[in-house]
Formats: structure tokens, sequence, C-alpha cells
């Protein structure tokens, strides 16, 4: 199976400034990494996923990277505001089903 | 349009106890999962279906069985409840397996004393 570790568990940060989130995955078969938010007592939701053939993607504010020679891929939001606060979920996929997820990260951002 | 929708929201059970949760999804997609979180370890895969007839098994599927009723529903049932199942329980969905971004519900949390 895969194992995600992410970091790190807990960040704080001041809004407007950036966030980096970091993950590392053990197969090298993995080809699928996605990553989920999720705010408080609510539902984990898809923010921005990468395959395998891609090194980088954006969506506004946030952006993940992906090193598939080192196998680790980063979050990175910027100039946070106070809705960003909520726990990150990387996730990782070898199998068309199986996703092993990292064990979150508690983002804060101090108005 | 609800998207995955889950029952119970809230649920304690003695040791012992059995129960079963329920999970629909209206958008017609193929593959549903089941999936617990605890704190500091993520969201953990127990069993999904990856289409209509079909069902496996997850990372973590000791102490639980699943039932993928029909296209809509997939119903994972606890036979006899221990503490160490005590969690919040997410039923999700995706179109399809070929690493399709997954809907989950709003979750079962439940406590077993």
């Amino acid at each position: 199976g895969e194992n995600v570790e992410q970091h790190p568990s807990t960040l704080s940060v001041q809004e407007g400034d950036s966030a980096v989130i970091k993950c590392t995955y053990s197969d090298s078969a993995s080809n699928y990494f996605p990553w989920y938010k999720q705010e408080l007592g609510k539902r984990p939701q898809l923010i921005i996923d990468i395959r395998s053939n891609v090194g980088e993607k954006k969506d506004q504010r946030i952006a993940v990277t992906l090193n598939k020679t080192a196998k680790h891929f980063s979050l990175h939001i910027t100039e946070t505001q106070p809705e960003d606060s909520a726990v990150y979920f990387c996730a990782a996929s070898w199998n068309d089903y199986k996703l092993s997820f990292g064990a979150g990260t508690t983002v804060t951002v101090r108005a | 349009n609800a998207g995955v929708t889950q029952t119970p929201k809230f649920q304690v059970l003695k040791t012992g106890q059995s129960m079963t949760l329920q999970c629909a999804q209206d958008m017609n997609h193929n593959s549903m999962y089941w999936y617990r979180q605890d704190p500091g370890m993520g969201l953990r895969l127990i069993y999904y279906s990856a289409s209509e007839g079909t069902t496996d098994k997850g990372e973590v599927p000791n102490g639980y069985n699943v039932s993928r009723l029909n296209k809509r529903e997939f119903s994972l049932r606890l036979e006899s409840a221990a503490p160490s199942q005590t969690s919040v329980y997410f039923c999700a969905s995706s179109a399809t397996g070929d690493n399709s971004p997954l809907h989950f519900g709003n979750g079962t949390r439940l406590t077993v004393t």
C-alpha cells in the first residue's frame, strides 16, 4: 500500500502571507495527488489535484507542485484570507479506487 | 440535487450492539466508498464499491461489512460494535474509479461505549 506523510501538523500564518504544506509518499507507482479542505464540522472537499504527468498546477490563489523523483508534493496558498482557515489533507493514489490520506494540517489565518 | 446523503448524523452504541450506516447519492456515480476519520490519522478507507454489484476491502475493513444495494445506495454495517470503532464515518462517491474526485457526505459521528 501507500504511506503518505504530511507536514506540518499545524500552521499559523498572518493574513496575506503564504502557507505551504508538504507531503511525501512511499509508492513510486502513485499517479494521482489530490488535496482536500475540511472546514470545522464540515465534509472534506476537493480543492485541487495533480496527476503524475504534470509538475505544477494553479487555480487562483492555490497551487500544487509535484516532484516524482523525490516523491513529494506541496500545496501553496498565497495571499491567505480568514476563510482559508481549515484542515487540509493531501492524498496519493496507486490504485484507481484507493486513496491514502495524510494526517492533515490545521491552518489558522490570523487577522 | 442533494449530492451524498448519510444517516444518521449521530449515534451512540453500547459495546456489542449492531447498526447500519446508510448512504445514498443522486449524482449517478458508479463508485462509492466508506472512510473513517480519527484525530491525527486522516481518512482511512474501510470498503469501496467500484460499481454496482462489486465491493472490495480498503485499509481497515475488520469489524465492518458493506452492501451495495443498488447504484445509489451503499451501506456500512457494524455487527458487534467495539470502542475502537468510535469515529466519524464518511461516505463518498465518484463518477468513475479513474481517480475522479470524491464527493463526501456530511458524516456520521459514532460513539461506542
